[in-house]
C-alpha cells in the first residue's frame, strides 16, 4: 500500500492551523494509520494511532481523521515546537509502509 | 519516563555481523512488545522486525528475513537484534521501539535515540 503525503512542504507560522494528508493506494484495514514527527537528529515520536487516538502526552492540539483511503492530520494552533516532518503509516495491511513525510517548517 | 538505550553500533565489513542491544527502564519490559525501526541517512522509515511481549511471536521485514534474529531477556530488560551477512544497504540508524501492548502491532510508542551501523569496507 503505497502513502502519499501531502504537501511535500507546508510552511506556516505559529497560531495557524496546519492540515497534512496522507493518501492510501488501497482502503486501509482498520483504518490502521498513525502518525509521527521527527525534528533533526531525534528520533520519531508517535502523535496518533488508529487514525484518531492521540499518543500519550500527546496535546489536543493534534487530531486525526480519516478512513478508506484518505487519513488527515489536524493541528490546530501551531507552536514553534511543531516545526518539523511528519510521516504517516499504514499498519492494517500487508507490508506496513511509510509516506515520504511533509515537511512543516515555520514561514 | 521510558527510557531506551540502544548500544552495539559502528562500523562493519560487507559481509560482517553485529549485535545491537537496547536495555529498557521506565515500564514493564515483559507486558510490551518490541521493535527495531531503520533509517537510512537522508531515508524514510524502515520496520525491521518485532517480537511479542513473550517473545512468542516475531516479525521480520522482507529484506532482513534469514540474516537477522531478534530476541529479548526479560530478566534484563534488553532487546537485541543479532544482524549476519551484513550489506551496504542495511546501513542505517537502528532504533529501539517500545509498542503499544503485548503482541506487535508496529507502531512505535516510545523510541531511543538510535544505534548507527555502518557497512564499508
Amino acid at each position: 500500500t503505497v502513502l502519499t503525503q501531502s504537501p511535500g512542504t507546508l510552511s506556516l507560522s505559529p497560531g495557524e492551523r496546519a492540515t497534512l494528508s496522507c493518501r492510501a493506494s488501497r482502503s486501509v484495514t482498520g483504518s490502521y494509520v498513525a502518525w509521527y514527527h521527527q525534528k533533526p537528529g531525534q528520533a520519531p515520536r508517535l502523535l496518533i494511532y488508529g487514525a484518531s487516538r492521540r499518543a500519550t502526552g500527546i496535546p489536543d492540539r493534534f487530531s486525526g481523521s480519516g478512513s478508506g483511503t484518505d487519513f488527515t492530520l489536524t493541528i490546530s494552533r501551531l507552536e514553534p515546537d511543531d516545526f518539523a516532518v511528519y510521516y504517516c503509516q499504514q499498519y492494517g495491511n500487508s507490508p506496513i509502509t511509510f509516506g515520504r513525510g511533509t515537511r512543516l517548517e515555520i514561514k | 519516563e521510558v527510557q531506551l538505550l540502544e548500544s552495539g553500533g559502528g562500523l562493519v565489513q560487507p559481509g560482517g555481523s553485529l549485535r545491537l542491544s537496547c536495555a529498557a527502564s521506565g515500564f514493564t519490559f515483559n507486558s510490551f512488545a518490541m521493535s527495531w525501526v531503520r533509517q537510512a541517512p537522508g531515508k524514510g522509515l524502515e520496520w525491521v522486525s518485532a517480537i511479542s511481549a513473550r517473545g512468542t511471536s516475531i516479525y521480520y521485514g522482507d529484506s532482513v528475513k534469514g540474516r537477522f534474529t531478534i530476541s529479548r531477556d526479560g530478566a534484563k530488560s534488553t532487546l537485541y537484534l543479532q544482524m549476519d551477512s551484513l550489506r551496504a544497504d542495511d546501513a542505517a540508524t537502528y532504533y529501539c521501539v517500545k509498542e503499544l501492548a503485548e503482541q506487535w502491532l508496529l507502531v512505535g510508542d516510545s523510541w531511543g535515540q538510535g544505534a548507527l551501523v555502518t557497512v564499508s569496507s
